[in-house]
């Protein structure tokens, strides 16, 4: 299995300030024939189901601010909120695709400060 | 747009069957990959398995073969069972839709609301 490892496990940061979430992943997740990394990054807000952001490991889902990007390729990969509002409260899972079974991150709790 | 409902029972015994499906409005079931994926209280998510219309499926090895998926294309549906069940089994229960209509794209852009079920005597 692909072992996906986030860090770090919480955060706080300031309305208005970057946030930063990290993941590994213990193999590569590039797929050389299309030059692709099968990475995902989701939202989850309490009593929701996680909400896709971004697939492909930076292309942003239909509808997602622009404040959040993905970066990364290979095994290290960051989602980035440039700048984090009210709303943006929620734990960010990364997930792999490449390979089954598919695997998530612990997840990161990101908080205002 | 294509909305997913999950629906069982809530509590099932330990060493019983735990049975959920998962209805698909706005859309038909006869393309995509449909997951199941499961989130402890207070933890992360786990991915259980899928199956495409066809019938073709995948599942976690980690659940040591206790899960099986079916699909009933002509009600939209398509449901999970797991048997037998222990306390580590309580989660809630999402069904979700992969993105892309084709393998190996498995990432969830249309999930259900999820269900709690809780294993206990």
């Amino acid at each position: 299995d692909i072992v996906m490892t986030q860090s770090p496990d919480s955060l706080a940061v300031s309305l208005g300030e970057r946030a930063t979430i990290n993941c590994k992943s213990s193999q590569s997740v590039l797929f050389s024939s299309n030059n692709e990394n099968y990475l995902g990054w989701y939202q989850q807000k309490p009593g929701q189901p996680p909400k896709l952001l971004i697939f492909r490991a930076s292309t942003r889902e239909s509808g997602v601010p622009d404040r959040f990007s993905g970066s990364g390729s290979g095994t290290d990969f960051t989602l980035t909120i440039s700048s984090l509002q009210p709303e943006d409260v929620a734990v960010y899972f990364c997930q792999q695709y490449f390979t089954t079974p598919l695997t998530f991150g612990g997840g990161t709790k990101v908080e205002i400060k | 747009q294509v909305q997913l409902q999950e629906s069982g029972p809530g509590l099932v015994k330990p060493s019983e069957t735990l049975s959920l499906t998962c209805n698909v409005s706005g859309g038909s079931i006869s393309s995509y990959f449909w997951s199941w994926i499961r989130q402890p209280p207070g933890k992360g998510l786990e991915w259980l398995g899928f199956i495409y219309y066809s019938g073709v499926t995948d599942y976690n090895p980690s659940l040591n073969s206790r899960v099986t998926l079916s699909i009933d294309t002509s009600k939209n549906q398509f449901s999970l069972r797991l048997s037998p069940v222990t306390a580590a089994d309580t989660a809630t229960y999402y069904c979700a839709r992969s993105a892309v209509a084709r393998p190996g794209f498995n990432y969830f852009n249309v999930w259900g609301q999820g269900t709690l079920v809780t294993v206990s005597s």
